[in-house]
């Protein structure tokens, strides 16, 4: 079943910060994020594989709550570079292919 | 450097034809996937491999087909049953069914006429 992304598209100025949520109505057994630029393809961020674990890149991190069966991606101090799309892809179970959430849209001023 | 390698990037084609999009990669992934993306849907699943020579349908695998004959390679073909072909197609892979993220092509866009 599809994840449920929220919102769908924000707007931030240089510098602010940015919470994207991503939650499932099932047991999430790994939650993925995902960036997309305009036309071109989604590119990988990171994993989040166990209940409550954080994960860092650059000043993007992430959580993930197991028994909210929700995830959260974490924007800081945001630059023209973070706009674009912004993907969540679940697994339920080990061995089963991405499901990705509608998508993010995130446009980042000057 | 590796890589997925998609083509053509954008594809034309008459309504009622099948069309073949290739998918080539040198990473030496076990897993590939076939997503469709439209806009304000996000990614969804056609078909995927966790190996050569098995693949498994996704959630909408419905006029479209694929092989998976070689370890580099997963083309997906949209027949003419596809009632409505015209989207933009992603490919993935990934290290394993299980571990690693995806590594996505930079996609063909189809228009059909």
């Amino acid at each position: 079943q599809q994840p449920v992304q929220s919102p769908q598209a924000v707007i931030l100025r240089e510098g602010e910060d940015a919470v994207i949520n991503c939650s499932s109505s099932k047991a999430l057994y790994s939650v993925h994020w995902y960036r997309q630029k305009h036309g071109e393809a989604p590119v990988f961020l990171m994993i989040l594989l166990k209940g409550g674990e954080q994960k860092g890149h650059e000043k993007i991190s992430a959580s993930f709550n197991e028994k909210k069966q929700q995830s959260s991606l974490y924007l800081t101090a945001s630059q023209l570079s973070y706009s674009g799309t912004y993907f969540c892809g679940s697994r339920n179970s080990g061995n089963t292919p991405l499901v990705f959430g509608k998508g993010t849209r995130l446009s980042v001023i000057a | 450097d590796g890589g997925i390698t998609q083509s053509p990037k954008y594809l034309f084609r008459k309504e009622g034809q099948n069309v073949t999009l290739s998918c080539e990669q040198n990473l030496n992934h076990d897993a590939m996937y076939w997503y469709r993306q439209d806009p304000g849907q996000g990614l969804r699943l056609i078909y995927y491999s966790q190996i050569v020579n098995d693949f498994q349908k996704g959630d909408i695998a419905e006029g479209y087909s694929v092989s998976r004959e070689k370890k580099e390679s997963f083309p997906l073909t949209v027949t003419s049953a596809q009632k409505n072909p015209t989207a933009f197609y992603l490919c993935a892979s990934s290290p394993s069914a299980v571990t690693g993220g995806y590594t996505f092509g930079s996609g063909t866009r189809l228009t059909v006429v």
